[in-house]
């Protein structure tokens, strides 16, 4: 099975920062990665998909990148609305995988 | 609007058996997969398995392959997820997602479904 892993875990920025989160493969998945946000109580929200594919109504300061093993989600300027927790998550076969998670908070 | 509306919270017992669903409107039911997520108190999301309504066809992932049982009803365009011997393990809240039409990411999710074991 394929093991994703994030880093960092927690995350601490200010709004107007730049971030970036990574996630790495245990094997290649080629650009098979998606991002997803969740906030508290609330279910997952799709951001990113194909590695680098914004989502449909997802603002453009979130964008990713990567290929193979290493991926990256990148927030240019970070807004109040986006204090959350981010997960990657492969599918290049089953069983698809998420990453433990990224929580992004407010310094 | 798609939407994907999970049934309510439940309270349980070790030892029993529970069916959760998970109902879908706004969008052709049979032309998508849905798939079911666990998200443990706390931490993070784990992929369960998934269903493609047309034919019932199933997927799971061996972590939980034999413990749970996803069916659908397409003719009300609902998936369901079963449970036939709880444990106090399976404290959880339960996702169900709208598998892309094409690839295997999840672009609709429902509002989850709370589902606590305890004695």
């Amino acid at each position: 099975d394929i093991q994703m892993t994030q880093s960092p875990s927690t995350l601490s920025a200010s709004v107007g920062d730049r971030v970036t989160i990574t996630c790495r493969a245990s094997q290649s998945i080629a650009t098979w990665l998606a991002w997803y946000q969740q906030k508290p109580g609330k279910a997952p929200k799709l951001l990113i998909y194909k590695s680098s594919n914004l989502e449909s109504g997802v603002p453009s300061r979130f964008s990713g990148s990567g290929s193979g093993t290493e991926f990256t989600l990148s927030v240019s300027s970070l807004q109040p609305d986006d204090f959350a927790t981010y997960y990657c998550q492969h599918y290049n076969g089953y069983p698809y995988s998420f990453g433990q998670g990224t929580k992004l908070e407010i310094k | 609007e798609v939407q994907l509306v999970q049934s309510g919270a439940e309270m349980k017992k070790p030892g029993e058996s529970l069916t959760i669903s998970c109902g879908g409107s706004g969008f052709s039911f049979t032309s998508y997969w849905i798939i079911w997520v666990r998200q443990m108190p706390g931490k993070g999301l784990e992929w369960m398995g998934r269903i493609d309504p047309t034919d019932s066809y199933t997927n799971y992932s061996p972590s939980f392959q034999g413990h749970v049982t996803i069916s659908a009803d397409k003719s009300i365009s609902t998936a369901y997820l079963h449970w036939s011997r709880l444990g106090a393990s399976d404290t959880a809240m339960y996702y169900c997602a709208r598998r892309n039409s094409g690839y295997d990411f999840f672009d609709y999710w429902g509002q989850g479904t709370l589902v606590t074991v305890s004695s």
